[in-house]
């Protein structure tokens, strides 16, 4: 009955590759988020769409690409991956009319850029 | 944008309470959100305010002046498994949810 899930959970990988990450929600919800956690723990909003259509797109480098194929799923691609990409990666999804509004989160993915 | 300031840490004893206060300077507001996350796991939805006043859930009760930009959580009869980092965030006129940097708060024996 996982509600929002993530794959993968832990991925190690080199400065310059490419990676994917890949969320799911089963809530029904009409909106996904990406956030980053960084080392000191802060979180912060990086993409969210709202019926596949991008409604939040925080200043993040444009190697950093989100899609949504359908309402349920949200990805995540990252080009030349960098040392400062290094985080916990986590997707949310909420519904934004006519609540409830509170947003529930994956279990996160670790990237770690060697 | 959204100024949120919280305390970075609390300690406690087991079975006592603990207040965590959170201000927020905001150019919109659609409500005030805690979140509690376990360390290495993901933030768990604990209360929503949008309406001035208190609202209660079992052992965590949350408090919010708008008009203050004034937040808290309460936790009473604090429990070992209660030690966690416990975020507020706001979500603003843009759906945006923006976090504050999390209390991480410590029970002991």
């Amino acid at each position: 009955d996982t509600a929002v899930s993530q794959t993968p959970k832990y991925l190690v990988t080199q400065m310059g590759n490419d990676k994917s990450i890949k969320c799911e929600q089963n809530l029904g919800h009409d909106t996904m988020y990406w956030y980053k956690q960084d080392s000191k723990k802060f979180l912060k909003i990086m993409f969210s769409y709202n019926n596949k259509e991008l409604i939040i797109n925080e200043t993040v480098p444009n190697r950093f690409s989100p899609k949504s194929p359908d309402k349920a799923h949200l990805n995540l691609h990252i080009n030349s991956l960098e040392l400062g990409d290094s985080a916990v990666y986590f997707c949310a999804s909420s519904r934004v009319t006519g609540g409830p509004y509170e947003q529930y989160f994956g279990p996160g993915t670790r990237l770690t850029v060697t | 944008g959204q100024n949120i300031d919280q305390p970075t840490e609390m300690t406690a004893t087991e079975g006592a309470i603990v207040q965590i206060n959170c201000t927020y300077q905001t150019s919109g507001f659609n409500g005030l959100f805690w979140y509690q996350q376990h360390a290495g796991e993901a933030p768990t939805f604990l209360s929503y305010n949008v309406l001035d006043g208190l609202e209660e859930k079992g052992r965590f009760s949350s408090f919010l002046s708008r008009s203050k930009g004034y937040s808290y959580l309460l936790l009473k009869e604090l429990q070992m498994k209660d030690s966690a980092s416990y975020l507020c965030a706001v979500r603003g006129n843009d759906y945006k949810l923006s976090f504050g940097a999390g209390t991480t708060v410590t029970v002991r024996a």
